[in-house]
């Protein structure tokens, strides 16, 4: 099962942020957390990940707790082809890997 | 170039029919995946392989036999197909067994089978 809760749905307009929020309280101290999204009826597409740090790449900006208990994903300037929906994932990285993914949250952006 | 790709996009077939599945991925990776995503859209691994050997299998009905002829490619044979094998299924690939936090998977695109 997912280690992760999201909200199922959120929608944001064009070019402002979005935030999207996860929790995983039962994260462990040698897992990172994942994001990942599915533009409709594509693969899902790697975004970031992070331990406990607050990261950024081209994409997006990553922001941990320090508790590590929850995370939240920016994307800095929304647009129509962020529509999709994201997935939160906590992953173990060594030993065998494979990516739960969770229910995820469907974020729409408009006009 | 795509990194990783499938055949055929669109799998239409009657029940009991064996039908495969191709995935090639020209990235160099030495692991493979194939992930089902299902009608309400939960998307959960099936196999992974590792140069060429199963590491993974989730509980996937013996129905379903992978096959790694080399590294670049992992192909998903079904004998016997049934309704409820309907569904999205994804390749994906990685560098190594998630042995460093950068090792991301990259997926296919996807094909879609569809059992009458």
């Amino acid at each position: 099962d997912a280690k992760t809760t999201q909200p199922t749905s959120m929608d944001c307009a064009e070019g402002r942020a979005a935030n999207l929020p996860c929790n995983h309280s039962t994260i462990s101290g040698n897992e990172y957390v994942y994001w990942y999204r599915q533009i409709h009826s594509q693969g899902p597409q790697y975004i970031i990940h992070g331990l406990k740090n607050n990261e950024t790449n081209e994409m997006a900006s990553l922001i941990i707790t320090e508790d590590r208990k929850s995370s939240t994903l920016i994307l800095p300037h929304a647009t129509l082809r962020d529509t999709a929906v994201y997935y939160c994932i906590v992953r173990l990285f060594y030993n065998t890997d494979k990516l739960i993914f969770g229910t995820g949250t469907r974020l729409q952006v408009f006009p | 170039d795509t990194a990783v790709s499938q055949t055929p996009k669109y799998l239409v077939t009657q029940m009991g029919n064996d039908k495969s599945i191709k995935c090639e991925q020209n990235l160099g990776h030495d692991t493979m995946y194939w992930y089902k995503q299902d009608s309400k859209k939960f998307l959960k691994i099936m196999f992974s392989y590792n140069n060429k050997e199963l590491i993974i299998n989730e509980t996937v009905p013996n129905r379903f036999s992978p096959k790694s002829p080399d590294k670049a490619h992992l192909n998903l044979h079904i004998n016997s197909l049934e309704l409820g094998d309907s569904a999205v299924y994804f390749c994906a690939s990685s560098q190594d067994l998630g042995g460093s936090p950068t090792d991301t998977q990259y997926f296919g695109p996807g094909t879609r089978l569809t059992v009458l």
